[in-house]
């Protein structure tokens, strides 16, 4: 299947840590890309290839990756990590991209 | 600076057609390849749409092949979405993404506001 699987929500509290993760067979051959929506903005690239950040994006997001689940890592969160948060992969042909369902990050 | 810039949404009746653009700028736009992807309301994004740099190589989703045509035109910097057939579930804002370079290829790096589709009777 090539299908991505993300949990609908997560809640943290202010300076905690927020882990997101997404699951998929073809996460194990393909790279993941991780992008933040917040409400009414486009969505933006904040993880490439599983584990790198593009410039400008804060240290405290970091990805990691095993097997058929990669994860995104938020440490410290702040109020304004409040978002929708996609994970994104190629199918296993690489021409077809895939989005995760995507999680609502709530800041309590 | 990178600028994607969408148009061409609006209101259609199923079964009607709709061309969306993307002009963009501050790149060389026949070095890059482009995406088209769409969010239904209050719902997640769903890609639609591929197109290599020369137009060597075009991908879509099952969901709207047959039925969409995605092209550019180099000479223009423009990206296009001819959207023939339309469905109620083809509502939704679509975005045109641009891939990153180097080793940020291919992430969707640089994404545009995007356009309102609403297909309704």
């Amino acid at each position: 299947s090539d299908d991505l699987t993300q949990p609908p929500s997560v809640s943290v509290s202010p300076g905690q840590t927020a882990s997101i993760t997404c699951s998929g067979d073809v996460l194990s051959r393909q790279f993941a890309y991780w992008y933040r929506q917040k409400p009414g903005q486009a969505p933006v690239l904040i993880i490439y290839k599983d584990t790198e950040r593009p410039p400008g994006i804060p240290e405290r997001f970091s990805g990691s990756s095993s097997g058929t689940t990669v994860t995104l890592t938020i440490s410290g969160v702040l109020a304004e990590d409040e978002a929708d948060f996609y994970c994104q992969s190629s199918d296993n042909t690489g021409k077809s991209r895939i989005f995760g369902g995507g999680t609502k990050l709530t800041v309590l | 600076e990178v600028q994607l810039v969408e148009s061409g949404g609006g209101l259609v009746e199923p079964g009607g057609s709709l061309r969306l653009s993307c002009a963009a700028s501050g790149f060389i736009f026949n070095s890059h390849s482009l995406n088209w992807v769409r969010q239904a309301p209050g719902k997640g994004l769903e890609w639609v749409s591929f197109i290599s740099g020369s137009s060597a190589y075009i991908y879509y989703a099952d969901s709207v092949k047959g039925r969409f045509t995605i092209s550019r035109d180099n000479a223009k910097d423009s990206l296009y979405l001819q959207m023939n057939s339309l469905r109620v579930e083809d509502t939704g804002i679509y975005y045109c993404a641009r891939e990153g370079s180097g080793d940020l290829s291919p992430s969707l790096v640089y994404w545009g506001q995007g356009t309102l589709v609403t297909v309704s009777s």
